[in-house]
């Protein structure tokens, strides 16, 4: 089983400032890694597929890079409406998805 | 506007059974591949499981296998996930994923809540 392993678990930052996101996995999951962002009580919203591919109405301030096995997720200019949980998932193994554990972005 | 409204969550007692629904618009579902994930309460996303466009091809994660049974009615534009025997550990909010080529959840419904509480 491939594991994701997500650093920081928590990210204190102040708006304005550039937020970098690391997604590491056990073994190489090749560009088949995907960003999502998660608010309280809300569903996850897709925001990078094939690990550097913005979704459809994503910002351009959000970017993801990396392959193999270490991935990055950047915002470059955190927004008010930035401040939440980012997940990466993988789907090496077709059809398993697996999910890093999270990274919380919290206002400073 | 692609939708996806999932139903059927509540309270059920360990051993109990319930039945979640998916109803999907805006999109060809019978062209789509489908998940299920859940979320325990303060915890990361796990993934349930995987059904083909055209139902033929079905997996689930080990921790539900042999309990929950997912299918797809593309007639009716509904996905389903039938769990038994559930557990407490079990409990999560359930939400159905659209997944073009199964790589990734490219929309997903807002989530059913399952609690399994005596």
């Amino acid at each position: 089983e491939i594991v994701l392993t997500q650093s920081p678990a928590t990210l204190s930052l102040s708006p304005g400032e550039r937020a970098t996101l690391s997604c590491r996995a056990s073994q190489s999951v090749s560009s088949y890694l995907a960003w999502y962002q998660q608010k309280p009580g809300q569903a996850p919203r897709l925001l990078i597929y094939d690990a550097s591919n913005r979704a459809t109405g994503i910002p351009a301030r959000f970017s993801g890079s990396g392959s193999g096995t270490d991935f990055t997720l950047t915002i470059s200019s955190l927004e008010p409406e930035d401040f939440a949980v980012y997940y990466c998932q993988q789907r090496s193994n077709w059809p398993l998805w697996t999910f890093g554990q999270g990274t919380k972005v919290e206002i400073k | 506007e692609v939708q996806l409204v999932e139903s059927g969550g509540g309270l059920v007692q360990p051993g109990g059974s319930l039945r979640l629904s998916c109803a999907a618009s805006g999109f060809t579902f019978s062209s789509y591949e489908m998940n299920w994930v859940r979320q325990a309460p303060g915890k990361g996303l796990e993934w349930v499981s995987y059904i083909s466009s055209s139902g033929s091809t079905i997996y689930y994660a080990d921790s539900v296998k042999g309990r929950f049974t997912i299918s797809r009615d593309n007639a009716k534009n509904s996905l389903y996930l039938q769990m038994n025997s559930l557990r407490a550990e079990d409990t999560a909010v359930y939400y159905c994923a659209r997944a073009p080529n199964n790589d990734y959840g490219d929309y997903w419904g807002q989530g059913t809540l399952v609690t399994v509480s005596s």
